[in-house]
This record gives structure tokens, C-alpha cells and sequence, in this order.
């Protein structure tokens, strides 16, 4: 899965609990990216890092937050504000910007 | 937002034909196209790209079209093997434009290869 690790693969909470979503990339790449997908349906950007310390929102934000503290690191932290967070999450990097996403294996997150 | 769409939600094909999955994008602007393979439960594998100033790229067993002209980006795989049995999506992205770095996901195919 090019040097990008997810963990765990399955999480199950109940509902009303923060989660947090590990993303760990030893590609040396400044960019970072959170996705949705649910079943049959495409990705969905959630939030992005374009370097350390800096992280924008995507599409479908709410409900979510991020951090950047290292460059390899990328936690997702699915909150009690997010409606409907049972779904197939996926974390990717690019050496920049716009170029060529790699994708970790992904956590599949249900929530109780 | 502009989006990327496709127009098969499915295919089938036996073992050995060749395969081509079709992906209409609406943005005029998107200079930059990625075609992935995802198969169940796992994330997003890169097949191939193609930059707006070309036509035609090649890889192995795989090649992407692009017509610019009625924003039409398409995928053929050449003698399908069971194991490119996955969901075929493609991707777009506008260098620079203010979504830049921002990949917009079409719905996916799912291609079904027969022994």
C-alpha cells in the first residue's frame, strides 16, 4: 500500500464517542488526505495537509478534525457531531499538492 | 462543484477480451486525470495518468484516452484477466484553479472479468 499504514483496519465504537483514525506515511510526502467512501459510492474529501502544522477542509468537513504535528503523521478524529460516521475511511499522501495520490489500506469505522 | 462522472455503473466481460471503461468530467479546466483500481476492502491502487497535453498515454496492458474536446477520459485494459475484476474510478484535478491539489473521485465501475 506504498508506505502509508492505517490503523486498525476495523473499528467499532458506540454512538456519541470521538475516534481517532491513525495515518502513518514514510514516503517523506508534504501532502496528506482524509477520505469517505461509502458503499458504491466514490471518495469524498474531508479535510487535506498541504504541509506541517497546516491542514485545510474538503468537501464534508463537518463533523471531523485533523492535525499535523509530523510530517508522516495525519489522525482523523471522527466526533460525536458527525451525523452518520459509519463508512470506509482512506488516507493518502502526495510528494505535492495536485500530484499522484498513494492510498493506505483503510479503516472501516461502525459505529453502535 | 464541478464533479467527474461515469457512464456504466458496471461491466462484464469474459476472460481475455479487452475492456474499456468510460469516464465523462465536467470541469474544462481539469488538466490532470488519474485512473485507479480498487478492489474490496481495500484502498485505491494508481493504474495510471494522463496530463491535458496529451492524447494518449500507454502502460502495461493499459491505456488512457483523453478527448479534451467532448471531456471524455477512458481506460482500456487489453486481454482482461480475472484479476482486474475491481472498481475502476477516475479522478480529476485543476492545477490551477482554487480546488488545486484537490482530487474530485467520479461514482466508480465496477468491471467483472468471467473465466
Amino acid at each position: 500500500d506504498g508506505g502509508i499504514t492505517q490503523s486498525p483496519k476495523y473499528l467499532f465504537r458506540k454512538e456519541g464517542q470521538n475516534v481517532t483514525l491513525s495515518c502513518e506515511q514514510n514516503l517523506n510526502h508534504d501532502a496528506m488526505y482524509w477520505y469517505r467512501q461509502d458503499p458504491g459510492q466514490g471518495l469524498r474529501l474531508i479535510y487535506y495537509s498541504q504541509i506541517v502544522n497546516d491542514f485545510q477542509k474538503g468537501d464534508i468537513a463537518e463533523g471531523y478534525s485533523v492535525s499535523r504535528e509530523k510530517k508522516e503523521s495525519f489522525p482523523l478524529t471522527v466526533t460525536s457531531a458527525q451525523k452518520n460516521p459509519t463508512a470506509f475511511y482512506l488516507c493518502a499522501s502526495s510528494a505535492l499538492l495536485g500530484n499522484e495520490q498513494f492510498f493506505g489500506p483503510g479503516t472501516r469505522l461502525t459505529v453502535l | 462543484g464541478e464533479s467527474v462522472g461515469l457512464h456504466l455503473p458496471t461491466l462484464s466481460v469474459q476472460e481475455g477480451d479487452n475492456s474499456i471503461i468510460n469516464c465523462a468530467y465536467s470541469n474544462s479546466a481539469s488538466d490532470y486525470f488519474i485512473w485507479y483500481k480498487q478492489e474490496s476492502g481495500k484502498g485505491p491502487q494508481f493504474i495510471i495518468d494522463i496530463r491535458s497535453n496529451m492524447d494518449k498515454r500507454q502502460g502495461q496492458r493499459v491505456t488512457v484516452l483523453l478527448n479534451k474536446t467532448v471531456k471524455h477520459l477512458s481506460l482500456q485494459i487489453a486481454a482482461t484477466q480475472p484479476g482486474d475484476s475491481a472498481v475502476y474510478f477516475c479522478a480529476e484535478n485543476e492545477s490551477g484553479g482554487t480546488s488545486y491539489g484537490k482530487l474530485t473521485f467520479g461514482q466508480g465501475t465496477i468491471l467483472t472479468v468471467h473465466p
